[in-house]
């Protein structure tokens, strides 16, 4: 079946650092592919989504790219700040099901 | 517009009770999801609705129930309340967006069976 594999965490980066946070994934059939992020005591919100092969992906500084051929879709940020800590998840879609990945945590340090 | 609307919020039940969670949503989506997120786990599909009167099951599907009487509205329900069914549950729903599906989250209700 479809899933997804991130890499795991927790993460802690000091502010302005780079980041990324590795994602794979196994599909049947060509997916779209996500990324979600929960801030602490919230829900899930989209911060980015690809729905082809070469698709980039950007939202407030985040970015990841549609690799089919090494199956990927790593999220990257140039500069990280402190209101970025979260929980960060890795998504797909083939059909109307989403799958998630297992959620990396980030933690940002002043 | 509300979006997506979870209800209760919060829930302490005791081993043996049973209980139903509510969700509703305001935006016509057709498709449903209920979702328990886990520490280490990610998000895993309980129970899923492509449209009224329709409910299939996902991936953790024991020791729930589903109904979707109404377009707007999903209920899960536990017959029978055990402590690994504390978690928190998300509701979902979503429509074709042309190119793929736009999905919109509830913000959560936290359970604990005791």
């Amino acid at each position: 079946g479809d899933s997804v594999t991130q890499m795991e965490g927790p993460v802690t980066l000091s502010e302005e650092a780079f980041l990324t946070i590795n994602c794979t994934y196994t599909a049947t059939g060509y997916p779209s592919l996500f990324w979600y992020v929960q801030y602490p005591g919230e829900g899930l919100q989209l911060l980015l989504k690809a729905t082809k092969a070469d698709d980039k992906g950007s939202n407030k500084g985040f970015e990841a790219t549609y690799r089919k051929e090494t199956t990927s879709f790593h999220l990257e940020k140039g500069s990280v700040q402190v209101s970025d800590s979260a929980v960060y998840f890795c998504a797909l879609t083939v059909n109307e099901k989403l799958t998630f990945g297992t959620g990396t945590r980030l933690t940002i340090i002043p | 517009n509300a979006g997506v609307t979870q209800t209760p919020k919060f829930r302490v039940l005791k081993t043996g009770q049973s209980m139903t969670l509510l969700c509703a949503q305001d935006m016509n989506h057709e498709y449903m999801y209920w979702y328990r997120q886990d520490p280490g786990m990610g998000l895993r599909l309980i129970h899923y609705s492509v449209g009224e009167g329709t409910t299939a099951k996902g991936e953790v599907p024991d020791g729930y129930n589903v109904s979707r009487l109404k377009k707007q509205n999903f209920l899960l329900g536990l017959e029978s309340a055990a402590p690994s069914q504390t978690s928190v549950y998300f509701c979902a729903s979503s429509y074709w967006q042309g190119a793929t599906y736009g999905y919109t989250f509830g913000s959560g209700t936290r359970l604990t069976v005791v």
